[in-house]
């Protein structure tokens, strides 16, 4: 069965500090991979998506992500963190019919 | 350019009360639809998705239920609201043809109590 795992719960860092946020999947065939984030009370904003080609995927904020099949993980950076990336960070698979698999969430706060 | 409309933003319900949220997708046609719940560190669980008029089908056995009675309309009901009920429910939509990311309505809160 598809499954993500965001080993992570909460994670704070000092702005102008690099993050990287873990995301672990478990999926038969090559994954949609996703981030999503999400400010409190909110709907979830997409951070950018793998489907295929380069595994160095370019999202918005600064975001980035990577995707490695050999660990079956799709880690998401950002080399220096603002204030206002505090938020949820979920991580999910693409099922079969177009459904989402998700993570737990990785809440982050930013340190002033 | 689709959007994606959920309603009320917040609602607090007694035990036993009925239930019902509404989410409407516009600019789209025949659109997968899903509802998902979001209890306090539990990330996001899918509850139902749709991918066409009258077709529902569901995740997890629960208390509620849903409809699709048009293409683009997606109803979350309940004959009787339960204290585990409680949580963040979110609408969402992708194409029918799947393969993509999925988008989001800006959820409701809700409360029983």
């Amino acid at each position: 069965a598809q499954s993500v795992t965001q080993p992570d719960i909460h994670i704070t860092v000092s702005e102008g500090a690099s993050l990287e946020l873990r995301c672990n999947y478990s999926y038969g065939a090559t994954p949609y991979l996703f981030w999503y984030v999400q400010s409190p009370g909110q709907g979830l904003q997409l951070l950018l998506k793998y489907f295929s080609g380069d595994t160095l995927v370019q999202g918005i904020k600064g975001f980035e992500a990577e995707f490695k099949r050999s660990q079956s993980s799709f880690n998401l950076r950002k080399p220096s963190v603002h204030w206002s990336d505090a938020a949820e960070y979920f991580c999910a698979v693409g099922a079969r019919g177009g459904k989402l698999i998700f993570g737990q969430g990785t809440e982050l706060s930013v340190k002033p | 350019s689709q959007t994606i409309h959920q309603w009320p933003a917040t609602l607090v319900q007694p035990v036993g009360s009925p239930l019902s949220l509404e989410c409407t997708v516009e600019g789209t046609s025949n659109p997968n639809l899903y509802w998902y719940r979001q209890a306090a560190g539990r990330g996001l669980q899918l509850l139902f998705y749709s991918v066409g008029i009258g077709q529902i089908s569901s995740e997890v056995p629960q208390n509620l239920s849903a409809s699709r009675p048009q293409d683009r309309q997606f109803i979350l009901s309940s004959k009787k609201l339960l204290l585990s009920d409680s949580g963040f429910y979110l609408c969402a939509w992708n194409p029918w043809t799947g393969g993509t990311e999925a988008f989001f309505g800006q959820g409701t809160r809700l409360t029983v109590v």
